[in-house]
């Protein structure tokens, strides 16, 4: 039972466009919601996070926008970066953290 | 600087063969837990403990072990490990709980042939 999905397994953008990441839930009772970004041979690192009570959190190039009606959220990338080209996971959390399947940014030069 | 220190990097063994997989970390974190990663399934949380003498089964904790006897260290073993456990696991902690960002491990890719 995955209550947290990332529905592309891929994605591919051009260096300097906008990387768009989704990932959708089905427990409401989620309240705090996390992306991480993950390196081959590393572990996964804290990225951005943003609460039940916002609609949107902005780092940097990095922003979080949540759609509580639509159990939806996303993270935007702008402008993308070949760096940034790596696995992305979506977590969900209320008493636990459940991860999505992880979406695989590629970004090219 | 601050870590989570996860060994072995890499490990095979065979069914049956009893295995630790070693997690410390120098945070000072009460919160550590234990994940597996398998394509298509994400991170699922296998053990988890929020203090020294506490733990608690995760999503999937069947034939898997952990112990918390001290603050830094939890431990994960595979009393007889099988092939369905050939996975890339990761330790984890956080301060007091999943309820803040978590600090990973480098991962244990273990194959159990």
């Amino acid at each position: 039972d995955q209550q947290v999905k990332q529905n592309s397994p891929s994605l591919s953008v051009q260096e300097g466009r906008i990387s768009i990441l989704n990932c959708d839930y089905t427990n409401s009772m989620f309240d705090y919601f996390l992306w991480y970004k993950k390196y081959p041979a590393e572990g996964p690192t804290f990225l951005i996070s943003i609460s039940s009570i916002k609609d949107k959190n902005e780092d940097g190039r990095f922003t979080v926008f949540l759609n509580k009606s639509a159990k939806h959220l996303s993270l935007h990338i702008v402008p993308s970066q070949p760096g940034d080209s790596a696995v992305y996971f979506c977590a969900a959390l209320n008493n636990d953290m459940r991860f999505g399947a992880g979406t695989r940014l590629t970004v090219k030069p | 600087e601050a870590q989570v220190t996860q060994n072995p990097r890499y490990l095979i063994t065979v069914t049956g063969k009893k295995l630790t997989v070693t997690c410390s970390q120098n945070m000072n974190h009460e919160y550590m837990s234990w994940y597996r990663q398998d394509p298509g399934l994400g991170l699922r949380q296998i053990y988890y403990s929020m203090n020294v003498e506490v733990t608690d089964k995760g999503d999937v904790p069947e034939g898997y072990k952990v112990s918390r006897k001290e603050k830094r260290n939890f431990p994960l073993i595979l009393e007889s490990p099988s092939p369905n456990q050939t996975s890339l696991y990761f330790c984890a902690s956080s301060f007091q709980g999943t309820n803040e960002k978590l600090f990973f491990g480098s991962g244990t890719q273990l194959s159990v042939l």
